[in-house]
């Protein structure tokens, strides 16, 4: 089965700009979640989508967005970019039917801002 | 807030056991301790989880004390592959949400 897959892989923006990632979860599952990881604040939740719905939301302003699509793969934008977005962008799928609710992780989009 | 603490980095000699703990002394009784680690530049990977039960699978075993204040992830035979930042993560088991809140967890080098 083929895993969680982000494109693009890496990107270059400038402040003010705005970018759209997208992330595809592994057939079947319908839950997405979406992190932001930075060397000074770690690993931080943005938001969380299931059947088209966002279910979860993380502490980060309005200019972060996400949505999902009937098919589940799910995309995030976010708009006015500033330098502090540089970072790795992860996405993560699960089924949500299982017991245990495992995450699967993609590889992640490096997003650098300058 | 991430609701454990664990130290920052670990060493670990290849082919030794790794030993790492974790602090969740504010844990609930539904909430389950969640293992992952992320190995440099790649998303996180699930590894184990536990409620108060002992728990082994092919990768890891997970140790959670008797009052769940507090748990160690082992990893039998550590190898150069091993290294990488393990989290833990404590959780209501709930299929209603898949937020995870990661800590700093520990940086686990493993030396030949």
């Amino acid at each position: 089965k083929a895993g969680v897959t982000q494109t693009p892989r890496y990107l270059i923006k400038t402040r003010g700009q705005q970018v759209t990632l997208s992330c595809s979860p592994i057939s079947g599952h319908r839950s997405v979640s979406w992190y932001q990881q930075t060397p000074g604040q770690g690993l931080q939740f943005l938001f969380e989508y299931f059947s088209e719905t966002q279910r979860n939301k993380g502490n980060f302003p309005g200019r972060f967005s996400g949505r999902q699509f009937s098919n589940s793969r799910s995309e995030m934008n976010v708009s006015t970019l500033e330098l502090g977005d540089s970072a790795l962008y992860l996405c993560a799928s699960s089924s949500s039917g299982n017991s245990y609710n495992e995450q699967f992780f993609g590889p992640g989009t490096r997003l650098t801002v300058l | 807030d991430a609701k454990t603490t664990q130290p920052p980095s670990m060493d670990c000699a290849e082919g030794r056991a790794a030993n790492l703990p974790c602090n969740h002394s504010t844990i609930s009784g539904n909430e389950y301790v969640y293992w992952y680690r992320q190995i440099h530049s790649q998303g996180p990977q699930y590894i184990i989880h536990g409620l108060k039960n002992n728990e082994t699978n092919e990768m890891a075993s997970l140790i959670i004390t008797e009052d769940r204040k507090s748990s160690t992830l082992i990893l039998p035979h550590a190898t150069l592959r091993d290294t990488a930042v393990y989290y833990c993560i404590v959780r209501v088991d709930s299929s209603n949400t898949g937020k995870l809140i990661f800590g700093q967890g520990t940086t686990l080098q493993v030396k030949p």
